[in-house]
């Protein structure tokens, strides 16, 4: 079946500087690329997305970059803050049924 | 701002027993999800329904979990009967019909399911 590889599983960065997560997917249909930030106990909320026919989206200190050939996408967070830690995950639309395939997730701890 | 509803928050049940969860997706989604979430995992999607039909379950143990969305609007998901193993966070979603941008999934506030 298809799927998202993330990377890392767990990053620690200090804070004020920036995060990189990255991510790998296998359909190459897919066309749609979500993030989700998701804080202990809390439901996963979209902080950015990007469709298939833009190669990079940027929103205040957060930025999305894709590569169609390579089929991967990356996260990037600048002026990490503390309210940054949480878990951030990635997942790819199938354009066959709509439905997210999502990767394994990235715990970002930001150190003070 | 729209919200996707659910309820209980919290359910604690001991195993064996029976257990049901309510879903409420934001007003003209036709497209439902319900995600189970195991901590420390990403969601992992149990069945998705495209106004009161199934389009994909093949993730849900039939065995003991049944869905339905009768009228196309809300949902329940059972579980009957629980197990150990259940205890988890249960995440509805919805988005608008499939081809409708934007394509955004958004996720209700969960239910934490405890089998003791």
């Amino acid at each position: 079946g298809e799927n998202v590889e993330q990377h890392p599983s767990t990053l620690s960065v200090q804070e004020g500087d920036s995060a990189v997560i990255k991510c790998t997917y296998s359909d190459s249909a897919s066309n749609y690329f979500p993030w989700y930030k998701q804080e202990l106990g809390k439901r996963p909320q979209l902080i950015i997305d990007i469709r298939s026919n833009v190669g990079e989206k940027k929103d205040q200190r957060i930025a999305v970059t894709l590569n169609k050939t390579a089929k991967h996408f990356s996260l990037h967070i600048t002026e990490t803050q503390p309210e940054d830690s949480a878990v951030y995950f990635c997942a790819a639309r199938l354009s066959s049924n709509y439905q997210l395939i999502w990767g394994a997730g990235t715990k970002l701890i930001i150190k003070p | 701002e729209a919200e996707v509803a659910q309820s209980p928050r919290y359910k604690i049940t001991e195993k064996s027993q029976a257990v049901a969860f309510w879903c409420d997706p934001i007003s003209g989604h036709a497209t439902l999800y319900w995600y189970r979430q195991i901590l420390g995992q990403g969601p992992e999607l149990l069945v998705q329904f495209q106004d009161e039909s199934v389009v994909d379950d093949s993730q849900l143990p039939k065995d003991r979990f049944s869905a339905e969305r009768l009228k196309g609007v809300d949902s329940t998901l059972k579980i009957q009967p629980a197990e150990l193993g259940d205890s988890a966070m249960y995440l509805c979603a919805s988005s608008l019909v499939g081809q409708a941008i934007p394509y955004e999934q958004y996720f209700g506030p969960g239910t934490r399911l405890t089998v003791t």
